[in-house]
C-alpha cells in the first residue's frame, strides 16, 4: 500500500550545525504532512505541519519544505542543540478519515 | 491542564493472558487512535474511533480490540490471539475534522 519513507536512519550533527532530516512519500493524494519529535520513552510532540498548496513553512528554528513533483518532504533545524537529540518522523494523511500515516524515523544525534 | 494520559507505563503480561492498557484525555476530543511502535520503526494503525460507540480497525489490528463508551476513554486490549504483542503503545486524539493529533506518553508492554 501507500506508505512514508525516510531516506536516512540515523543522522549525527555537529551542536550549532543546520540539520536535514528528509522523508519520501509515495501518496500523490496526500495533502497534508506532519512532522513529529519523539524522545525515547516517550510519545511523538508536533514539530510543525504543511498543506499541499505550501512549498516552504517556517517555525521556531524549524523550517519544512515540500516539493510535490518528486514527493519528497524535508525539516530543516537550525542552529541544532543536544535537546534537538531524538526520533523525527513525517506523517501523512493517508484518506479522508484523518488517520495518520508515519514513516519510519530518523535517530538524530547532536555531537557536543 | 488538558491532556492524554495513558497507563500503566509499564506493562508485563504473561503469554496467553489478555491485557488492558488505558488510554483517558480530557480535551474533548471526538476522535482518538491506537498505535504500535516496535523498535527503531514507525507508528502503525492498529485501531481508531471518531466518535463514540464506533471504531474502525487500523493496519494490524488483528489480535486486539477496543470500546469507545465514553468520549474520554478508549481502552485496549491485547488478546492472547496477538502472536507479538511486546512493543510500545501509543494512544493519540485529535479534534473530529483536523489532523493535529496529541499523543499520551506510552505504555511499554512485554510479554514474559
Amino acid at each position: 500500500g501507500e506508505s512514508v519513507g525516510l531516506h536516512l536512519p540515523t543522522l549525527s550533527v555537529q551542536e550549532g550545525d543546520n540539520s536535514i532530516i528528509n522523508c519520501a512519500y509515495s501518496n500523490s493524494a496526500s495533502d497534508y504532512f506532519i512532522w513529529y519529535k519523539q524522545e525515547s520513552g516517550k510519545g511523538p510532540q508536533f514539530i510543525i505541519d504543511i498543506r499541499s498548496n505550501m512549498d516552504k513553512r517556517q517555525g521556531q528554528r524549524v523550517t519544512v519544505l515540500l516539493n510535490k513533483t518528486v514527493k519528497h518532504l524535508s525539516l530543516q533545524i537550525a542552529a541544532t542543540q543536544p535537546g534537538d537529540s531524538a526520533v523525527y518522523f513525517c506523517a501523512e494523511t493517508g484518506d479522508s478519515s484523518y488517520k495518520l500515516i508515519f514513516g519510519s524515523g530518523t535517530r538524530l544525534l547532536v555531537r557536543p | 491542564d488538558g491532556g492524554i494520559t495513558q497507563s500503566p507505563k509499564y506493562l508485563f503480561r504473561k503469554e496467553g493472558q489478555n491485557v488492558t492498557l488505558s488510554c483517558e484525555q480530557n480535551l474533548n476530543h471526538d476522535a482518538m487512535y491506537w498505535y504500535r511502535q516496535d523498535p527503531g520503526q514507525g507508528l502503525r494503525l492498529i485501531y481508531y474511533s471518531q466518535i463514540v460507540n464506533d471504531f474502525q480497525k487500523g493496519d494490524i489490528a488483528e489480535g486486539y480490540s477496543v470500546s469507545r463508551e465514553k468520549k474520554e476513554s478508549f481502552p485496549l486490549t491485547v488478546t492472547s490471539a496477538q502472536k507479538n504483542p511486546t512493543a510500545f503503545y501509543l494512544c493519540a486524539s485529535s479534534t473530529q475534522g483536523t489532523y493535529g493529533y496529541t499523543f499520551g506518553s506510552g505504555t511499554r508492554l512485554t510479554v514474559v
